[in-house]
């Protein structure tokens, strides 16, 4: 079953460093999402990304974050200057199309800033 | 966006069917009505859609009475793999983003 896969599983950054989260969406999906979930509270969408471009953000991702599809298969979350409150698991997803349609998640990437 | 409530909490046994209820009382009409299951430390995963009437696949089943201010996800015969968080989600299909709420949290027990 094709899966979508994050790198690293888990990350630990000092406050203020820049990190990037990567990911590696299903191969024919066209429709891409990163999503972050503090630990014991919800599931909180940050960006949607198709055709190269952000579709759609949430509050939460303000001028701090950036995505990009670098090449044909990873997609990208940059955190410019990690603040402690961006501790959380970051889970990418990819679906074959738009809307609150199956979407599949990766196994997520635990960012720790001390 | 639909705001869903779901209960915090359920306990079952092995075996058991599981049915959860999540009310959506000022669904639009263009809103299709998501499931999705998470296990600790792991990503959502997509359980069952629906629009209205039901649905079953090799998973669950989906209830949505008519006025679809409600939903009931349905698991057959429960096993101890079955615990983790379900989340109802309700949003149109036209917009970009999945908006989760606080879930069920599932426990079976043997």
């Amino acid at each position: 079953e094709p899966e979508v896969t994050q790198t690293p599983s888990h990350q630990v950054t000092q406050m203020g460093q820049e990190v990037i989260l990567r990911c590696v969406p299903i191969s024919n999906h066209l429709y891409f999402y990163w999503y972050r979930q503090i630990l014991g509270q919800k599931v909180e969408f940050l960006v949607s990304f198709y055709n190269n471009e952000i579709s759609e953000k949430s509050e939460i991702f303000d001028d701090q974050f950036s995505v990009e599809r670098p090449d044909g298969s990873n997609f990208t979350l940059k955190i410019r200057s990690t603040k402690l409150e961006d501790s959380a698991m970051y889970f990418c997803a990819s679906s074959d199309s738009r809307g609150a349609t199956e979407a599949f998640f990766g196994q997520g990437t635990r960012l720790t800033v001390v | 966006l639909a705001k869903t409530t779901q209960p915090i909490s359920m306990d079952s046994y092995e075996g058991q069917e599981v049915n959860i209820t999540c009310s959506h009382n000022n669904i639009a009409t263009n809103d299709y009505i998501t499931w999705y299951q998470q296990f600790p430390s792991q990503g959502p995963r997509f359980i069952i859609q629906g629009y209205k009437t039901k649905v079953t696949n090799e998973v669950a089943s989906l209830f949505i009475p008519a006025d679809r201010k409600s939903s009931t996800l349905s698991l057959p015969r429960v096993s101890l793999s079955d615990t983790a968080v379900y989340y109802c989600l309700v949003g149109d299909l036209r917009t970009d983003k999945l908006i989760f709420g606080t879930g069920t949290r599932l426990q079976v027990f043997p």
